[in-house]
């Protein structure tokens, strides 16, 4: 069955300081996709990245790393130097063919305070 | 720019009085999606339409319905909201969705109020 884990339901930090948040999935597909999407206080969950299983290049994106170690089973996300406007609930979600309709099973989130 | 959007952004309603929040799009995408969000919470897919095929989540309330008259729109209906309905209903789109990893994007949401 799938599952996302997000343990971490809220992080504060001071502007500037880096903040990682984690992401840990179950699956038992061997071909499966990782999504991060950002929810600011507005509302709408904003698209940040996909990974598919086969690819296990860390990404870089601006201030935005992620690292995917499928050894793991885990998809964490960095957010370099963080600013106020980086304040928002990131959702970590999995996708595989468990579902043929690519449904989204969504971690719990995690609330990131970014203080000046 | 292409869009998902939502319309009302905030709606207020009577215990019991129904009510239809609708979704608009101009990806031209052919899957849409109906979530709730309570609060704290992950969304929760209600169900959502391939093309004109409806696809209802087994869990889902009889209480809610919906309609896509068209590609782009889509309509959630309330039936008789109870207070447990507050919540914020998220529309969203992707491609053909019956392959995983297709991107869903997601409209602004429409925070419902129940009184």
């Amino acid at each position: 069955a799938q599952k996302v884990t997000q343990a971490q339901t809220e992080i504060s930090v001071v502007e500037k300081e880096d903040v990682t948040l984690d992401c840990v999935y179950e699956t038992r597909d061997t071909t499966y996709y990782l999504f991060w999407y950002k929810q600011p206080p507005s509302g709408e969950l904003v698209f940040l990245i996909r990974r598919n299983s086969f690819d296990e290049q860390n990404e870089i994106s601006g201030r935005y790393s992620w690292n995917f170690q499928k050894s793991t089973s885990s998809f964490n996300f960095t957010i370099t130097a963080s600013q106020v406007v980086d304040s928002a609930v990131y959702f970590c979600a999995l996708s595989d063919t468990t579902d043929s309709w690519g449904k989204f099973q969504f971690g719990a989130g995690t609330q990131v305070v970014v203080t000046p | 720019d292409a869009m998902v959007i939502q319309n009302p952004r905030y709606q207020v309603t009577q215990f019991g009085k129904p009510v239809t929040l609708s979704c608009s799009q101009t990806l031209n995408h052919n899957v849409m999606y109906w979530y709730q969000q309570k609060s704290s919470q992950a969304p929760k897919l209600l169900f959502h339409y391939y093309d004109k095929d409806f696809n209802n989540e087994a869990d889902t309330p009889d209480n809610f319905q919906s309609r896509r008259p068209n590609t782009s729109f889509c309509f959630l209906d309330i039936r008789s909201p109870g207070l447990g309905d507050a919540a914020m209903y998220l529309c969203a789109t992707s491609t053909k969705g019956w392959l995983a990893g297709n991107i869903q994007y997601f409209g602004a949401g429409t925070r419902l109020s129940v009184l």
